[in-house]
């Protein structure tokens, strides 16, 4: 099935430092999604976007509904190890009703 | 407010096998997924329920897959037989708005297909 492209595959980054990721399509979307996943737990929802341009808080978290709709970016300030994982997008593409899911990106926090 | 509850976390099968999964939704939840999520990809979607009526089976494999929600509030997942190729988590998404609105997901049953 078709999912999205989500960079960067995997970061290892220092404690105390930001992080940005972002979902791109060559579809509009409707709606995004940004889920963490830790290992061997189901996916938790951290933001949900339904405005192109939206940017919406969640903590040290921060999410942007691309203005062209056909992308997303989520950002992690200061980060610290708990939120080490594996982060998805997801989006609802225009028109339909079934969500697509990015590939993902594994993060690691170096004390 | 209870989440997703999924059972069992994990199963160990052998080939030819089956196994079933058990979802139950968020209070009031009138849609449900369920997902297939192979180690190291996003989850696909295998089926998507309104109350008690398929809305999307097209990516199931009806074959050996068989899913239904009695009473449009839990469902089971069915594999029957299993391959080695099925061993994946299976994760049971609902939504509250139809559609359009956050998916919620369980916390996944792990299948080992030996």
């Amino acid at each position: 099935g078709q999912q999205l492209n989500q960079s960067p595959q995997s970061m290892f980054i220092q404690e105390g430092e930001d992080v940005s990721m972002n979902c791109t399509s060559s579809s509009i979307f409707n709606t995004w999604l940004w889920y963490k996943q830790d290992p061997g737990e189901g996916p938790v929802l951290l933001i949900a976007l339904y405005k192109a341009g939206e940017l919406t808080s969640n903590g040290r978290l921060t999410a942007q509904f691309g203005i062209t709709r056909k992308d997303s970016f989520l950002n992690i300030s200061a980060s610290i190890p708990s939120d080490v994982g594996i982060y998805f997008c997801a989006g609802l593409p225009s028109g339909t009703y079934k969500y697509i899911f990015g590939t993902g990106t594994r993060l690691k926090v170096l004390a | 407010e209870a989440g997703v509850a999924q059972s069992p976390r994990y199963k160990i099968i052998e080939k030819r096998q089956s196994v079933a999964f058990w979802c139950n939704p968020i209070s009031g939840h009138a849609t449900l997924y369920w997902y297939q999520q192979i180690l190291g990809q996003g989850p696909k979607l295998l089926i998507q329920f309104q109350n008690n009526g398929v809305v999307d089976d097209s990516q199931l494999p009806k074959d050996r897959f068989s899913a239904e929600r009695l009473k449009g509030v839990d469902s089971t997942l069915k594999i029957q037989p299993a391959k080695l190729e099925d061993s994946a988590v299976y994760l049971c998404a609902t939504q509250g708005r139809r559609n359009t609105g956050e998916l919620f997901f369980g916390e996944g049953s792990r299948l080992t297909v030996l």
